[in-house]
């Protein structure tokens, strides 16, 4: 099972970009879809997008389409998610989550990032 | 992309069995048998529980089960226990955004 470590905490002024980073301990990522789910304060979930490591596809929400970029290292144990263009509202804990199939449920869960988005 | 549709809260006693609604539409619940769940204890990270709208991980714990007519996923939790008091949140593939989670239903035990 993968244990996935993501970087620490975040404050950014509005309009700047935030990259946050997802490390694999004891496995690489190459055989999970990794998702993006963030959660604002005092909100529900909400996807933003995935990519499968294997091949380097990537896809994301309409809404983040334009604004999030997944990419990996290449020795396939670190993902990457970077949010552009932020706002107040992008205000929360981002996770990375690991899927090992592409139906198996996002059943491993980094520990979570909060990003600030603040003037 | 609108997020399912979850009651904002349910509640019930010890012992008691419960069920959280999520609809969606014949583009997302009603197309594909691929709804998650997902309990969130608040300051926690999230723990899947049901996926392929009725299967469990492994080691889960059969008090949760879940079932689906139409475009409405049901999770069932029965034997009520206090350390269930948590959000729930369903998810399900969608045709036109790829994934789309519920709006979450924080459950009281009583």
């Amino acid at each position: 099972q993968v244990q996935l470590v993501q970087s620490g905490a975040e404050v950014k002024k509005p309009g700047a970009s935030v990259r946050v980073s997802c490390e694999a301990s004891r496995y690489t990522v190459i055989d999970y879809y990794i998702h993006w789910v963030r959660q604002a304060p005092g909100e529900g979930l909400e996807w933003l997008g995935w990519i499968y490591p294997s091949d380097g596809d990537t896809n994301s929400a309409r809404k983040f389409q334009g604004r999030v970029t997944m990419t990996m290292d290449t020795s396939i144990t670190t993902v990457y998610m970077e949010l552009s263009s932020l706002r107040s509202d992008d205000t929360a804990v981002y996770y990375c989550v690991g899927e090992p199939t592409g139906t198996s449920g996002f059943d491993f869960w980094g520990q979570g990032t909060l990003v600030t988005v603040s003037s | 992309q609108s997020a399912l549709t979850q009651p904002a809260s349910v509640s019930g006693s010890p012992g008691q069995s419960i069920t959280i609604s999520c609809t969606g539409t014949t583009n997302d619940v009603g197309n594909h048998n691929l709804v998650s769940w997902y309990q969130h204890h608040p300051g926690k990270v999230p723990k899947l529980i049901l996926f392929e709208d009725t299967k469990r991980p492994s080691g889960l714990s059969n008090r949760f089960s879940g079932s689906k007519s139409g475009n409405t996923a049901s999770l069932t939790i029965s034997g009520l226990q206090a350390e269930d008091e948590a959000d729930y949140y369903c998810c399900s593939y969608a045709d036109t955004d790829f994934y789309v989670f519920g709006t979450g239903t924080k459950v009281t035990v009583l």
